[in-house]
């Protein structure tokens, strides 16, 4: 299995409060992914890294931030938790070798509930 | 128009069937396709990845890639009841950023 490792697994939070969820991975690979998943809507991507310090946006990413200081740590922050974030959060990652690009692993997931 | 289409389903087929589940996406510059399953409750996992055009089997499973048509498909021999669960077609887009989108998701009941 992919050394990747989410947490926390569950949260529950109050509406308002922020959020930061870690994703750590010992593979040292460069691309790494944050999803959520809702029933009816698959996995969203809200937003991605393809190396240090470089991040950019997906599908969802209003409300919530990232930050990739390390290559082994990829951190998303809901600025202030609504309950539209309720949600399974997913990281993800994956590497390149020359022009092929190699599968996505996913962590466990983190059951995040707003209330 | 989603990056990425699937149909929901359910899709229902007997024990022993072949089942066929089909992916359309919309950027002509993607570059590497993915099929995962997912489990209730559990992670995606890869069954295929496939990146020219034609087929490509491994064991039950055969991804078929057809870029000018901007198709993806994932055929199951003999399902067995084992096969049940969601089913996430995946699109990479190209460049170095890597971007990678899903689709939402088909579910497949293979019916003993």
């Amino acid at each position: 299995d992919a050394g990747i490792t989410q947490s926390p697994r569950h949260k529950v939070t109050e509406t308002g409060t922020p959020v930061t969820l870690r994703c750590h991975q010992t593979e040292n690979h460069r691309y790494m992914y944050w999803y959520r998943q809702d029933p009816g809507h698959g996995l969203r991507l809200i937003h991605y890294s393809y190396g240090v310090k470089d991040t950019d946006k997906g599908e969802v990413s209003d409300g919530y931030s990232v930050s990739r200081s390390k290559t082994e740590d990829f951190l998303l922050t809901l600025e202030s938790a609504t309950s539209s974030q309720t949600s399974v959060y997913f990281c993800a990652i994956s590497e390149s070798r020359g022009t092929m690009n190699t599968e996505a692993f996913f962590g466990q997931g983190t059951r995040l509930t707003v209330v | 128009q989603k990056e990425v289409e699937q149909n929901s389903g359910p899709l229902s087929v007997p024990e022993g069937a072949i089942a066929s589940l089909n992916c359309t996406y919309s950027d002509r510059v993607s570059q590497s396709f993915f099929w995962y399953r997912q489990y209730s409750g559990k992670s995606p996992e890869l069954i295929m990845s496939i990146y020219s055009n034609g087929d490509k089997e491994d064991g039950r499973f055969t991804a078929q890639l057809n870029k000018a048509s901007q198709y993806v498909s994932l055929l199951i021999r003999d399902s067995q009841p084992s096969d049940s669960a969601t089913y996430l077609c995946a699109v990479r887009y190209g460049g170095a950023t890597n971007k990678l989108i899903f689709g939402t998701g088909t579910l497949l009941a293979v019916q003993p």
